[in-house]
């Protein structure tokens, strides 16, 4: 059974950068895009970009663009999502989530299963 | 981008009664080129990953119990759960994947009364 598990939680400064880890099992790892999605305190959801777990191929929400990076080290089956300039804002659950149709013949139009557990991250002065 | 909206955004139901959720998309969700609504549900306890209800708006995921059922097309969708059960106590979402960025409504979290 495919499942996603993610790195503890974190506090970090303001301008400071985080990463968080989303190790996966039970699924042929570089078969599948992962996206990631946060939840600010009293908001909804807000998807940030994924990326391509074989190939490494990313794609962003525009809005951060400029800050976030995403990674996969396919001998751990391990994607990785760093936020860098952190602001109070960023306080918020981070998600990784898997794009449940094959890389091969994906639309990316689709609905996400599995999710991880969520990493609180904490910007805090 | 698609704004999707719950409501209620939080309910009380009696063990047993039915709990019934809206969500709207300020676009059609619905494809014309093959007639589905991209649209899935889903279910999130704290402490736990969001679990995948519903996708194509009505296709109920394997092992979700029968009393839980998504309706709807184009904008306006709905999630039942025909007799609550203590173990549905969660917060439901909707989720639209037919036009980028994928967008969520803001959550309806449903309670015992």
């Amino acid at each position: 059974q495919a499942q996603l598990v993610q790195s503890g939680a974190e506090v970090k400064r303001p301008g400071a950068s985080v990463k968080v880890s989303c190790k996966a099992s039970g699924y042929i790892f570089p078969g599948y895009y992962i996206s990631w999605v946060r939840q600010a305190p009293g908001q909804g959801l807000e998807w940030m970009g994924w990326i391509n777990a074989n190939t490494g191929a990313t794609k962003f929400e525009q809005k951060f663009q400029d800050r976030v990076t995403m990674t996969r080290d396919t001998s751990n089956n391990t994607v990785y999502m760093e936020l860098s300039g952190l602001r109070f804002d960023d306080t918020a659950v981070y998600y990784c989530a898997r794009d449940p149709i094959p890389a091969t013949v994906t639309s990316l139009r689709n609905w996400f299963d599995p999710w991880g557990q969520g990493t609180l991250v904490t910007v805090s002065s | 981008d698609i704004v999707m909206t719950q409501s209620p955004d939080s309910l009380a139901v009696a063990l047993g009664e039915r709990a019934t959720i809206t969500c709207k998309s300020s676009q059609s969700v619905l494809s014309s080129s093959n007639n589905k609504n991209y649209l899935a549900w889903y279910q999130h306890k704290p402490g736990q990953p969001p679990k995948l209800l519903f996708y194509w708006a009505s296709t109920r995921e394997s092992g979700v119990p029968d009393r839980f059922s998504g309706s709807g097309s184009g904008t306006d969708f709905t999630l039942t759960i025909s007799s609550l059960q203590a173990a549905d106590v969660a917060v439901y979402f909707c989720h639209q994947y037919y036009s980028p960025p994928p967008t969520f409504g803001q959550g309806t979290k449903v309670e015992i009364k």
